[in-house]
């Protein structure tokens, strides 16, 4: 059984840019949720894909998109980067959208 | 809104002490409960989690938790505690009704193991 695998691991990027994350969920999952864990703090919720459709969304704005692709791997997209998007960015999968999350390494964003 | 409390940011045992890091959340409705630890250079593992029945529960490593309703917490234990738990604890909460598939986190307890 393959866990959840992210992509890259670690990404510098200068304000005003555009950034893609990406992950792969665990072998039989078909719900990916992201969550952004800052320097001190505990991960907080940005947004759910359930079979390819936003399942809900945290209190972040809407430069922060998603995807999810048929094989259920899914993308964060956010645009206009500021220094404040400097984070942890961490993805899980669950087998439906209330069960279980299993998280995956996290991608490491620096914004300069 | 659910939100959750952990009283201690950073607790420091010595090995073979015992325990316990308190977790406490706001919200009405029925919940599910969990533990996850970060171990340094690790990524977020599940420790163990309360969805119904038994209120005290068992995890990996010895760990265990008691959910007491009347008192919104949910406090993770373990007897005796070893180097190898040095790590960063998360309790979570997510509730059972509509729309209630985010995790809320609490701020973390560091936890430092003394050999």
């Amino acid at each position: 059984e393959t866990g959840v695998t992210q992509s890259p691991t670690h990404l510098i990027k200068t304000r005003g840019q555009q950034v893609t994350l990406r992950c792969s969920s665990q072998s039989g999952h078909n719900t990916v949720s992201w969550y952004q864990q800052a320097l001190g703090q505990g991960p907080q919720f940005i947004f759910q894909y359930y079979r390819e459709e936003e399942n809900g969304r945290g209190n972040f704005p809407p430069r922060f998109s998603g995807l999810q692709f048929p094989n259920y791997s899914s993308e964060l997209n956010v645009n206009a980067l500021e220094l404040d998007d400097s984070a942890l960015y961490l993805c899980a999968s669950s087998w439906g959208e209330r069960e279980t999350q299993y998280f995956g390494p996290g991608t490491r964003l620096l914004v300069l | 809104a659910q939100s959750v409390s952990q009283h201690n940011h950073h607790v420091i045992l010595s090995e073979a002490a015992s325990l316990e890091l308190g977790c406490n959340y706001s919200y009405g409705g029925t919940v599910n409960l969990f533990w996850y630890v970060q171990y340094p250079g690790q990524h977020l593992q599940l420790l163990l989690k309360y969805f119904s029945g038994d209120p005290l529960v068992k995890g990996i490593k010895g760990f265990e938790a008691e959910f007491i309703k009347s008192k919104f917490s949910f406090n993770l234990r373990k007897p005796s505690v070893q180097w190898s738990d040095t790590a960063e604890y998360f309790c979570a909460v997510t509730s059972s009704g509509a729309g209630s598939y985010q995790l809320t986190f609490g701020k973390g307890t560091k936890l430092s193991v003394i050999p």
